[in-house]
């Protein structure tokens, strides 16, 4: 059973444009929602996080979007670049608990 | 001054061997982990362990098995390789289980 649902399975921006990705989870014992940018040949890297207390966190360029009640977040990524492309991650964790990833969003960034 | 580093990055043998990955973290973390991605790039954890405890096994084959010498390293070992077992490795660390995993850049096992 998948516990977090995430879409787009792939994504193709213009430079300059934005880039959004949503997760979807059921399990409202989840209290932590990090993001993870993973380049080819390279670990998963942590992106930003948010707890849900917050409706949004912004980092630069890249904010996310949480929806307490719908159980939904999603990442936004302002000003799109190539440097970008890369496959995203979302993850949710319970305290005390695993974390369980998404399925990935492979991200292009056309220049 | 790699923060979570693993051997080998690619591994090829054949059905049936048995093989280790290697994997030290230099953070001081408390926790570490191994993961699993396949060909579809989905993270599934395997194996967690908190100062040398198991704490997390993911109904994972029992030819797969971990061993942590101590709190900065953690072995893969894996008996009677299968072709499924082709897959990309991932070792990480965090400083517990509460907080936000550092991942090693992977090994690419491929069984021929």
């Amino acid at each position: 059973q998948q516990q977090v649902k995430q879409s787009p399975q792939s994504l193709i921006v213009q430079k300059g444009g934005i880039s959004i990705i949503n997760c979807a989870y059921e399990n409202t014992a989840f209290d932590y929602f990090p993001w993870y940018q993973q380049f080819p040949g390279k670990g998963p890297a942590l992106l930003i996080a948010i707890r849900p207390d917050v409706s949004e966190k912004k980092e630069g360029r890249f904010t996310i979007s949480f929806n307490k009640s719908a159980k939904q977040f999603s990442l936004h990524i302002m000003d799109s670049q190539p440097g970008d492309s890369a496959t995203y991650f979302c993850a949710a964790r319970a305290t005390g608990n695993q974390f369980y990833f998404g399925t990935g969003t492979s991200l292009t960034v056309i220049p | 001054d790699t923060a979570v580093s693993q051997t080998p990055k690619y591994l090829v043998t054949q059905m049936g061997n048995d093989k280790s990955i290697k994997c030290e973290q230099n953070l001081g973390h408390d926790t570490m982990y191994w993961y699993k991605q396949d060909s579809k790039k989905f993270l599934k954890i395997m194996f967690s362990y908190n100062n040398k405890e198991l704490i997390i096994n993911e109904t994972v084959p029992n030819r797969f098995s971990p061993k942590s010498p101590d709190k900065a390293h953690l072995n893969l070992h894996i008996n009677s390789l299968e072709l499924g077992d082709s897959a990309v490795y991932f070792c990480a660390s965090s400083q517990d289980l509460n907080q936000p995993q550092h991942f090693g850049d992977g090994t690419r096992l491929s069984i021929l």
